[in-house]
């Protein structure tokens, strides 16, 4: 099957600090990925959709400048948490698309802690 | 935008007992229903898809079925198993390769 790994899978940082997360499909070519946000005990919200080689598209809510998208080869999106606050603390999880059979394969998502 | 209804919200069940998830959908451009099981702390692992040109799916001890008019989908899972235990997300879409809406999730505890 299709696999999917994000890194780091665990961070801790100071508040102010950048982090960068990175979502690879490791056997396959994903020309799209997603990036998920997920609170405590809560469902999964997308926060952006990746295209290879072209701007990120955000969802309404989530600020393009402090939550940086680069999806600059057909294995790799990065996510970067700009400035992080402690409300930014949550498990973020990319999917990437594959596109033979146009089915989404997740990440283990990545726990993000900002103190 | 797509509104994914979910219920419900915590399920408790005895080993070897039916267990029912029922979603709503709001956008008839819906045309992909994944469910999802997820483990704490892990990724969630599709476990059945529907698309809307059929009405009922089965896989084993697993069944979605989807009425479409109605616009509402259901996992159904049968003799449930202590392993079966985790949280279920039914999420909705206008194709599989695109983003996914996500219901808020079903806790099911299934016990002994």
């Amino acid at each position: 099957g299709a696999v999917v790994s994000q890194h780091p899978s665990r961070v801790i940082c100071k508040s102010g600090t950048s982090v960068k997360i990175e979502c690879r499909s490791l056997d396959f070519q994903a020309t799209t990925m997603f990036w998920y946000r997920q609170f405590p005990k809560q469902s999964l919200m997308l926060m952006a959709t990746s295209n290879e080689g072209s701007k990120a598209t955000y969802e309404q809510g989530v600020e393009k400048d402090k939550f940086l998208i680069n999806h600059a080869s057909l294995t790799l999106s990065t996510l970067t948490v700009t400035s992080a606050h402690p409300e930014d603390s949550s498990f973020y999880i990319c999917s990437a698309r594959r596109t033979v059979e146009e089915t989404q394969y997740f990440g283990p998502g990545t726990r993000l802690l900002v103190l | 935008g797509e509104n994914v209804e979910q219920h419900p919200s915590t399920l408790s069940v005895q080993e070897g007992d039916s267990a029912v998830i029922k979603c709503t959908y709001s956008d008839s451009a819906s045309n992909y229903f994944p469910w999802y099981k997820q483990e704490l702390g892990k990724r969630p692992q599709l476990i059945i898809d529907i698309r809307s040109n059929v009405g009922e799916k089965k896989d084993q001890r697993i069944a979605v079925t989807l009425n479409k008019t109605a616009k509402h989908f259901s996992l159904h899972i049968t003799e449930t198993q202590p392993e079966d235990s985790a949280v279920y997300f039914c999420a909705a879409s206008i194709n599989s390769g695109y983003a996914l809406n996500f219901g808020k999730g079903t806790s099911l505890l299934v016990t002994p």
